[in-house]
Order: structure tokens, then C-alpha cells, then sequence
């Protein structure tokens, strides 16, 4: 079956530091792959994503690309913020669009310090 | 955003009763919402998909008899837990879909049976 891995966490980086967020998947066909990030209190929210192979999906200074031949989806920011302290989860889903059922990676917290 | 709710946001039973957790669509109607479980630095768990008028349909693994879903209305799904147990306490969370590319996540409900 499907399944997504990502880096265990927890993450702590000062401001400004640079961040990357490995994930990985395993799927049949042609998945479309998501970053989805959970502040404190608050449900998940969509943060990126991307449909198909090489595609790079980007928001709020995040980015990530499709990497088929590696099978990869790493997320990354060139420069953290405090407020980018939160946990972020890599997904995908195998019958394209977010409203569809999604599998999860076990999420990674993000801790930014001044 | 499209916002979900969930009621409650924590709850603690004892053995052998049962608890049931309300998702809302605060501003726009859901034919279809999910049921996740999470455990502790695990992944976000697909339990079952809840679609307004019909019966829900559940993953592999999930009991049904005891994890009951009910879609009443385009804004409102219940999950309710049945003669609960210590290894359900876990983290519950709800997703509402809008769309092809909308699902819309609610902050989660964590059950602790005693």
C-alpha cells in the first residue's frame, strides 16, 4: 500500500537558519503529493503542494518539488521564522486533489528559536 | 478559509462507556468528511470516510461496530466511540471535504479512557 516517511523530529533551528524536511513515499500510479502544516491548537492546514513529476509547490517562502526518480518530496525554507514553529506533515493522496483520502507521514515539529 | 470544528477538544470516560465527538462544517456544506486517528508520533491513521446520507465506508482494521459514524446534514458528522477502552485513548480528528482540492481539517479531539 501507500505510505509516506518522513524525518523524525523534533527540528530546532535558530532564526533565519536554513530548513529542509525529508519525506519520502512509496505509492502506486501517479500520487500527488502534499505539505500540510498544524500550528498549536488548530487543525491541519494545506501549506504546498504538487501533482505531478517535477512540479514545485510553493507558499509563504516553502517549497517543494516532485522528485519521481527519487521518489522524494523535501520540504524546505531558506529562512525560518518564529512562527514557523509548528509540526508539518508530509501526504499523499493516489486519486489526485486533497478532498481525497489522504495518507500521512508521522510529522515532524519545527522549533524555531530566536 | 473553510473552517471545521470539533466538540469536544479533549474528554475523559471511564471504561466501558461511550463517547461521541461532533465535526462541524462552519461555512460550507460537506457530503463527505474523514475520520483520522493519531497515536503518539505516529501518522494521522484514516479510520473511515462519512458521506452525508449514506453509510460511512471504514478502512481496514476499524471496527465499526464500535467506532459509529454518523452524517446526518451537510455540516455534521459524529463519531462516536462505544463501550470505550484504555487502547482507544488516542487523538481524533475530522476533515471535511469541499471540492476537488478542499479538505479542511478540525483541531482534534483527544480521548483519554480511564
Amino acid at each position: 500500500g501507500d505510505s509516506v516517511t518522513q524525518m523524525e523530529g523534533p527540528v530546532t533551528l535558530s532564526e533565519e537558519a536554513f530548513l529542509t524536511i525529508n519525506c519520502t513515499y512509496t505509492a502506486t500510479g501517479y500520487p500527488s503529493l502534499f505539505w500540510y502544516v498544524q500550528y498549536p491548537g488548530e487543525g491541519l492546514q494545506l501549506l504546498l503542494k504538487a501533482t505531478k513529476a517535477d512540479d514545485k509547490g510553493s507558499n509563504k517562502g516553502f517549497e517543494a518539488t516532485y522528485r519521481k526518480e527519487t521518489t522524494s518530496f523535501h520540504l524546505e525554507k531558506g529562512s525560518v521564522q518564529v512562527s514557523d514553529s509548528a509540526v508539518y506533515f508530509c501526504a499523499l493522496s493516489d486519486r489526485g486533489g486533497t478532498a481525497s483520502k489522504l495518507t500521512f507521514g508521522t510529522g515532524t515539529r519545527l522549533q524555531v528559536t530566536l | 478559509g473553510a473552517v471545521v470544528s470539533q466538540h469536544p477538544s479533549w474528554v475523559i470516560c471511564k471504561s466501558g462507556t461511550s463517547v461521541k465527538i461532533e465535526c462541524r462544517s462552519l461555512d460550507f456544506q460537506a457530503t463527505t468528511m474523514f475520520w483520522y486517528r493519531q497515536f503518539p508520533k505516529q501518522s494521522l491513521m484514516l479510520m473511515a470516510t462519512s458521506n452525508e446520507g449514506s453509510k460511512a465506508t471504514y478502512e481496514q482494521g476499524v471496527e465499526k461496530d464500535k467506532f459509529l459514524i454518523n452524517h446526518a446534514s451537510l455540516t455534521l458528522s459524529t463519531l462516536t466511540v462505544t463501550s470505550a477502552h484504555p487502547e482507544d485513548s488516542s487523538f481524533y480528528i475530522c476533515s471535511a471535504r469541499e471540492g476537488q482540492w478542499g479538505q479542511y481539517f478540525g483541531p482534534g479531539t483527544r480521548l483519554t479512557v480511564l
